[in-house]
């Protein structure tokens, strides 16, 4: 299958400060890309849908200003978390969208620790 | 709209007996289900997906699959567990097209030896 890769796997950061998520689709461009979040023990919960060129689609309750999205290329979507406070500490996964095999790959994951 | 319900968030099997993960899903549309599974701190691997082909759908790892659009169902099954099986779950769902996931909150399969 497709490969999508996402950078860093894991991150400890200060209140207060940004952090960037970066996703890329490897060996495939794609248009779209999904951005979720996923508390311990919990299901994914999507946050935004993120388009090549275009602004992201944010899902209802998630803040656009604290969630920074950008899909600048065909295989390069970023998730920017700024001014993170401890509640944004979690699990964000991203998928891409593969349309020729109709199916979205999954990202390995990125933990967020804010302390 | 579309949902999914996994009916149990934890499931014990022995090793060698048979896997039964149950998803139920409601949607407005003709809906596209997926299998899912997630190993800890891991994203999510594809085992299999149904997108209205044949309705009996076999994935990878020995998992398969049916869709029974009368039951609104698609439960997973594996005739003999192994203890790789032991991780999480998703069922998902999307409308036929869309590719924007709904997923259901997870079953947790542990393996006893």
């Amino acid at each position: 299958g497709a490969v999508v890769s996402q950078h860093p796997s894991w991150v400890i950061c200060k209140s207060g400060t940004s952090v960037k998520i970066e996703c890329r689709s490897l060996d495939f461009q794609a248009t779209t890309m999904f951005w979720y979040r996923q508390f311990p023990k919990q299901s994914l919960m999507l946050m935004a849908t993120s388009n090549e060129g275009s602004k992201a689609t944010y899902e209802q309750g998630v803040e656009k200003d604290k969630f920074l999205i950008n899909h600048a290329s065909l295989t390069l979507s970023t998730l920017t978390v700024t001014s993170a406070h401890p509640e944004d500490s979690s699990f964000y996964i991203c998928s891409a969208l593969h349309t020729r095999e109709r199916e979205a790959f999954f990202g390995q994951g990125t933990r967020l620790t804010v302390v | 709209a579309q949902s999914v319900t996994q009916l149990g968030s934890h499931v014990s099997v022995s090793e060698g007996a048979l896997v039964l993960l149950r998803c139920n899903y409601s949607s407005s549309v003709p809906p596209y289900l997926f299998w899912y599974v997630q190993y800890p701190n891991q994203g999510l691997q594809l085992l299999l997906k149904y997108t209205s082909a044949a309705t009996l759908v076999k994935g990878i790892n020995g998992f398969e699959a049916e869709f029974k659009k009368s039951e609104t169902s698609f439960h997973l099954t594996k005739p003999s567990a192994h203890m790789s099986d032991a991780a999480e779950y998703f069922c998902a769902v999307s409308g036929a097209g869309s590719y924007q996931l709904t997923f259901g909150k997870g079953t947790k399969l542990s393996v006893i030896p």
